[in-house]
């Protein structure tokens, strides 16, 4: 069955640190892919996106993600966290021409002052 | 403002009590869809729809029920609710859907906390 996996689903850092979420997909064939920020007590936001082109993605907030197809990743980073930072982070895959968005469990990443 | 709303935000009933909870958009998006967040299943879709009147399933359709007679709106309908749908519900909307070559950005509803006893 097609599947996100995300692991490391609780991450505690200190701020500076840096950081870098891991993704996995399962699904064969062409797939757009995304990065989510749920703050405490909001709802989603979209960090970055890749669908095609420079596999190295840059978001918004210093985020960035890199897509790896032999790998089956797109794995999430920023160089130096902060505080704010502090918050779920879900990476979510969906097939090409397919119209199910498929969610990973979600990183909690708490950055302690 | 361009935003998804939803309503209510918060919302306590008894198990096999009918509820609607509503979701509504003005950007004028033709893909709509419904979530549930679990503690550690992360986001499942339970239905969701490329345009009027037409919707289909996700991944966790059991025990709901969608319409979709207005572009704009979408509500998720529970017809017997039981405690295992006790959940937070997003309700999210895209101008097209998003697994096409040019993806299009999925924007979240505020979020539904939903307690059934």
């Amino acid at each position: 069955a097609q599947s996100v996996s995300q692991h490391n689903h609780h991450v505690i850092l200190s701020e500076a640190a840096s950081l870098e979420l891991g993704c996995n997909y399962s699904y064969g064939g062409t797939v757009n892919l995304f990065w989510y920020v749920q703050y405490p007590g909001q709802h989603l936001q979209l960090l970055l996106k890749y669908f095609s082109g420079d596999p190295l993605v840059k978001g918004i907030k210093g985020f960035e993600a890199e897509f790896i197809k032999s790998k089956f990743s797109f794995n999430l980073r920023k160089p130096s966290v902060q505080w704010s930072d502090t918050a779920e982070y879900f990476c979510a895959v969906i097939l090409y021409g397919n119209n199910r968005l498929a969610f990973g469990k979600g990183n909690q990443v708490v950055v302690i002052p | 403002e361009a935003q998804v709303t939803q309503n209510p935000r918060y919302l306590i009933t008894v198990t096999g009590k009918k509820l609607t909870v509503t979701c509504s958009q003005n950007m004028n998006h033709e893909y709509m869809s419904w979530y549930r967040q679990d503690p550690g299943l992360g986001l499942r879709q339970i239905y969701y729809s490329m345009n009027v009147e037409v919707t289909d399933k996700g991944d966790v359709p059991e025990g709901y029920k969608v319409s979709r007679k207005e572009k704009r709106n979408f509500p998720l309908i529970l017809e017997s609710p039981s405690p295992n749908q006790t959940s937070l519900y997003f309700c999210a909307s895209s101008l097209k859907p998003p697994g096409q070559l040019t993806s299009y950005e999925q924007y979240f509803g505020p979020g539904t906390r939903l307690t059934v006893t």
